[in-house]
């Protein structure tokens, strides 16, 4: 089956870059995405990329693909405290009986913010 | 524009209880999805509805789960009886799809947080 896998942790001061990475097993994974998800919420898309893109940038975000490695990373730039967030690598595959694209989730990385 | 709206958003009840939760999708949302998300993990999809068809429920543990999106519109999520492992967060989302073009947005409800006892 398909697998994501992120880092379960990362800490970074406020101001800094954070740098979060995802690897994920599925050759066939035709769109890479990152949600974003506060305490007691709902997931919130923040970007995703096309498999054939190697870098996508959207004002303090940064995404980067290495579609031979299938290894995913989203940047922040100057990270404030309102980043603070469970972070969601997924992928999506396209499912050839139904023409839908198959979502499959990350286990989440817990980024902190200190001030 | 309202969100996604899931009922209730907390529920707590003893094994081999029966429950239910219920979502509305966005206005117009052809799409709607359940997700079951275990505490530290991320969300797995446990059915996908086009409209009123369910085109993907492999997930669904269909021996206890059970759902239904009459009228393509609103969807409820069944449970019966419920066991302990079933104690997590069932997502509901929803997004305007069409088949065989790019993916479009997934808008997350905040979810049901379910306790089994």
């Amino acid at each position: 089956g398909e697998d994501v896998e992120q880092s379960l942790f990362l800490s970074v001061r406020e101001g800094d870059s954070s740098v979060i990475n995802c690897t994920y097993t599925d050759s066939s994974s035709t769109y890479l995405y990152w949600y974003k998800q506060e305490p007691g919420a709902g997931l919130q898309l923040l970007t995703y990329i096309f498999s054939n893109m190697d870098m996508k940038q959207d004002q303090r975000l940064t995404v980067l693909l290495n579609k031979k490695d299938k290894h995913l990373s989203l940047r922040i730039a100057d990270t404030q405290t309102g980043d603070s967030a469970i972070y969601f690598c997924a992928e999506s595959r396209l499912m050839n009986s139904g023409g839908y694209q198959k979502v499959t989730f990350g286990t989440g990385t817990k980024l902190q913010v200190i001030p | 524009e309202a969100g996604v709206v899931q009922s209730p958003r907390y529920k707590i009840i003893e094994k081999k209880q029966p429950v239910a939760f219920w979502c509305n999708p966005i206005s117009g949302h052809n799409t709607l999805y359940w997700y079951l998300q275990n505490l530290g993990q991320g969300p797995e999809l446990l059915i996908r509805y086009e409209n009123e068809e369910a085109v993907d429920d492999s997930q669904l543990p269909k021996d206890r789960f059970s759902a239904e999106r009459l009228k393509g519109v609103d969807s409820t999520l069944k449970i019966q009886p419920a066991e302990l492992g079933d104690s997590a967060v069932y997502l509901c989302a929803s997004s305007l799809e069409q088949r065989w073009g790019p993916p479009h947005t997934q808008y997350f409800g905040p979810g049901t947080r379910l306790t089994v006892l």
